[in-house]
């Protein structure tokens, strides 16, 4: 079983729609959590990084995170073509300094 | 600007050939990665390192080799001991290991 468990889409949405992303975990060591933004053939871009149970809002963005549940969700309000991109989940271990990612889900936004 | 290049974008080797990944940053970072992406699927750990002259193995390092002599530079050599080296690579960096990373842009390896 994977450590990190992202819904694997893909995800197709019209225009202005609101967007919910997710991720499961299983390692209580993961501490801090992030999400990542990836364009086709491009790097992955950091959106949210958080550490406390709740919710972090940037913009159209909220990432919201559940330990107690080991689940995490990355909202997206008022989505836009140029959201359209693969979005990847991500935990970092603090214990062993390095980062698990999931497998990504592709979004796509119709105008 | 600040941040983290990597060269070639896009390279092509012949089968049984070694090549080296060139991954280098100016944002004055400790940490730096090395990942593997293929198609449709998530970013696997290669490599690592959070110090100069120290590098530790990741999910995947077989048939991959790294240096870490300069704080902001972490090439990546793919051996020929790799047997299936076609894939996207992502190098990455952070201010420490416990802290998040910031990519660059890949380098796609075709191996014909």
């Amino acid at each position: 079983q994977k450590e990190v468990e992202q819904d694997p889409g893909p995800l197709s949405v019209p225009e202005g729609a609101i967007v919910s992303l997710n991720c499961t975990y299983s390692n209580s060591a993961f501490q801090y959590f992030m999400w990542y933004r990836q364009y086709s053939r491009k790097g992955p871009e950091l959106l949210m990084y958080t550490y406390s149970s709740g919710n972090k809002e940037d913009g159209r963005f909220t990432a919201q995170v559940d330990k107690s549940s080991k689940y995490i969700s990355l909202f997206i309000r008022d989505s836009q073509p140029s959201d359209s991109a693969t979005y990847l989940c991500a935990m970092l271990n603090t214990n062993a300094g390095k980062s698990t990612f999931g497998d990504g889900t592709t979004l796509t936004v119709k105008p | 600007d600040g941040g983290i290049t990597q060269s070639p974008k896009y390279l092509f080797r012949k089968e049984g050939q070694n090549v080296t990944l060139s991954c280098e940053q100016n944002l004055n970072h400790d940490a730096m990665y090395w990942y593997r992406q293929d198609p449709g699927q998530g970013l696997r750990l290669i490599y690592y390192s959070q110090i100069v002259n120290d590098f530790q193995k990741g999910d995947i390092a077989e048939g991959y080799s790294v240096s870490r002599e300069k704080k902001e530079s972490f090439p990546l050599t793919v051996t020929s001991a790799q047997k299936n080296p076609t894939a996207f690579y992502l190098c990455a960096s952070s201010t420490s290991g416990y802290n998040e990373q910031f990519f660059g842009p890949g380098t796609r390896l075709t191996v014909l």
